[in-house]
């Protein structure tokens, strides 16, 4: 089954505390990117990656860091989670299917950074 | 860069009504592609429709359509025939940009 699996679904952690949420597709998509979702401002990119090895800035980059080592995965990392990091984080890759640019979401990870 | 803009924060609407539901984007690519996502209150995020910027005629997916006005830069999301089932937030996005979202909400 295709599908973009992330994990944890549910963290409540502290200000400070270094934590990863990994994202891992199946379906070889070369593009994968990260959203915060907040109330009220939709979802926002966070970063994404074009291929292996290579990543950019979305449009909050600001407190976070990605990796892309293999084509399924890309974890996101928060060195050191604040409070306003408290979100809904989607995981999302996509192919080029014609020139339907389909994203597949992930389940999404509730964070708490209390 | 490009924009879009929902401006139906929320909508109540009557089961079997149709709903339709505002989408405007700004964007410079002569070429774009216009999605909407569902948002049920589990959280995921479903894709609904896609219509494409060249497409000759509105995109149609089961009781989903979409109202596609290009000189007016609009792509709204039409639902015929509401169920309560319907009742989620849904968001327009131009690829990678989404709106703020819409939570519709369906009344028995």
């Amino acid at each position: 089954e295709a599908q973009v699996t992330q994990n944890p679904r549910y963290l409540i952690t502290v200000t400070g505390k270094k934590l990863t949420v990994t994202c891992s597709q199946n379906m070889n998509h070369e593009y994968m990117s990260w959203y915060r979702q907040d109330p009220g401002l939709g979802l926002r990119q966070i970063y994404y990656s074009m291929n292996v090895e290579v990543t950019d800035k979305g449009d909050v980059p600001e407190g976070y860091k990605v990796s892309r080592k293999e084509k399924r995965n890309f974890p996101l990392i928060l060195e050191s989670p604040s409070p306003n990091q408290t979100s809904l984080y989607f995981c999302a890759s996509s192919a080029r299917e014609g020139r339907v640019d389909t994203q597949y979401f992930g389940p999404g990870t509730r964070l708490t950074v209390l | 860069a490009q924009k879009i803009t929902q401006t139906q924060p929320g909508m109540f609407v009557q089961e079997k009504e149709a709903v339709t539901l505002d989408c405007t984007y700004d964007t410079s690519d002569p070429s774009y592609g216009l999605f909407w996502y569902k948002q049920p209150s589990s959280g995921e995020m479903i894709f609904l429709i896609y219509q494409g910027s060249y497409d000759q005629q509105n995109a149609t997916e089961g009781r989903y359509s979409l109202n596609f006005q290009k000189a007016r830069k609009s792509a709204n999301l039409v639902i015929s025939a509401s169920q309560l089932g319907d009742s989620a937030m849904y968001f327009c996005a131009e690829k990678l940009t989404f709106g703020t979202g819409t939570r519709l909400t369906i009344i028995p």
